[in-house]
This record gives C-alpha cells, sequence and structure tokens, in this order.
C-alpha cells in the first residue's frame, strides 16, 4: 500500500524568500516520487520526478527535490520565490508494476507576498 | 512532447443530460489512461483507469454506470457522464500514461456544472 502525506495546507512565503513544502510517503514498494504544480482551473503539470538513482532531483522553474530514504520524505524547494510560484502543489507517489497509478497528497497551496 | 487535451474545457448541462468529455494524447501512445475529479480546494480523486481496447477499471464507490468510460484507440479515451445531476458538477482531469515511462501526462481539465 502506498499513501502521501503533505504537511501544510497552506504555505505563504514572501517573494524572494525560501519555499519549502513538506511531503513523506509510505510505500511497500520502491517508490517513484513526483511533485506536480496546478494553476487555477487548469490540469496539472510535471515538476520533477525521482525514479532511481541520484536522490538530488532538479525540476523545472528553479525547484529540487531530495529524496530521503531514512525519512521517507521528498520535500520541495526553492531557493527564491517568485511571484508566478503560487499555485497548489502536489506531491504523488507510484512504484515500480503499479501500472503509473499515482496516490496523491492533500495539495499545498503556496501563497507568495510582495 | 507528452500534451494532452481535454474537449470541452467547460460545459453547462441540464440536470438529466448526459455529458461527453474527451481525453486525447496529442504525441505520444497512451496505453493508459487515468480519468480523475476534483472538487474545490481538494486532491484529485481517481475515477478510473483505461486501457486501450479493455474494459476500464473503476475506484470502489464510483458507479460504472453513471461514468461510462470508452477508450478507442491509444490517443483517445472518453468520459460520459450520463444522466447528469448537480452534484456531478466538479472538475474533471484526465491523463495519459506511456507504459514505458513512469509518468502521467494531465490533460487541461474540464469543468462541468450541471443545473
Amino acid at each position: 500500500a502506498q499513501s502521501v502525506t503533505q504537511l501544510g495546507s497552506h504555505v505563504s512565503v514572501s517573494e524572494g524568500a525560501l519555499v519549502l513544502l513538506r511531503c513523506n510517503y509510505s510505500s511497500s514498494v520502491p517508490p517513484y516520487l513526483f511533485w506536480y504544480v496546478q494553476y487555477p482551473n487548469q490540469g496539472l503539470q510535471l515538476l520533477l520526478k525521482y525514479t532511481t538513482g541520484a536522490t538530488l532531483v532538479k525540476g523545472i522553474n528553479g525547484f529540487e527535490a531530495e529524496f530521503k530514504k531514512s525519512e521517507t520524505s521528498f520535500h520541495l524547494t526553492k531557493p527564491s520565490a517568485h511571484m508566478s510560484d503560487a499555485a497548489e502543489y502536489f506531491c504523488a507517489v507510484s512504484g515500480y508494476n503499479q501500472g503509473g497509478k499515482l496516490i496523491f497528497g492533500q495539495g499545498t497551496e503556496l501563497s507568495v507576498k510582495p | 512532447g507528452a500534451v494532452v487535451s481535454q474537449h470541452p474545457s467547460w460545459v453547462i448541462c441540464k440536470s438529466g443530460t448526459s455529458v461527453k468529455i474527451e481525453c486525447r494524447s496529442l504525441d505520444f501512445q497512451a496505453t493508459t489512461m487515468f480519468w480523475y475529479r476534483q472538487f474545490p480546494k481538494q486532491s484529485l480523486m481517481l475515477m478510473a483507469t483505461s486501457n486501450e481496447g479493455s474494459k476500464a477499471t473503476y475506484e470502489q464507490g464510483v458507479e460504472k454506470d453513471k461514468f461510462l468510460i470508452n477508450h478507442a484507440s491509444l490517443t483517445l479515451s472518453t468520459l460520459t457522464v450520463t444522466s447528469a445531476h448537480p452534484e456531478d458538477s466538479s472538475f474533471y482531469i484526465c491523463s495519459g500514461h506511456r507504459g514505458r515511462e513512469e509518468t502521467q501526462y494531465f490533460g487541461p481539465g474540464t469543468r462541468l456544472l450541471v443545473l
């Protein structure tokens, strides 16, 4: 069985500040981990993913995430927030031989203050 | 690459009518397509998984006779909401999966409002 927990349904940062969105997972198989972003009234866009190999993964728009197996975490970070980063962020988990099926976290809404 | 489109982007219909939503993978063959429902300020809820040429697999609690899914080709899946009622109003999102990789590629969503 797999599950995802995103800590904090809403995070607010100032423009230029560090962005940290937390994601913890549980999985009975080696996990594949994803971060997606959703802007209002739109679908989901892939930010980054971890499957195997390097545990620090870089994605689009300056985001990165680190897979920490010992902590069962996959937190998303960005050194300096931009106003355009304001959106809903979803962490998701899948795994080998899962047929691509994703289990999503509850989502975190990121607000960026000027 | 890996673009998924949905049509229509929004639809308003009267209670009791049926609505069809199309999901197309534009530049890849999607061996599997997924259909999700999303309520305001909530996460995505998986409704069903469809594989080309076979019957869809529905998640627990999703009425298969209410939400008809057809995956006629490797680039097209349709969701038909039959005899729609106001409680079916929601944002419906599809995604395509290529099978040989792990990533789902999402469509832009369809907002359904049933009056």
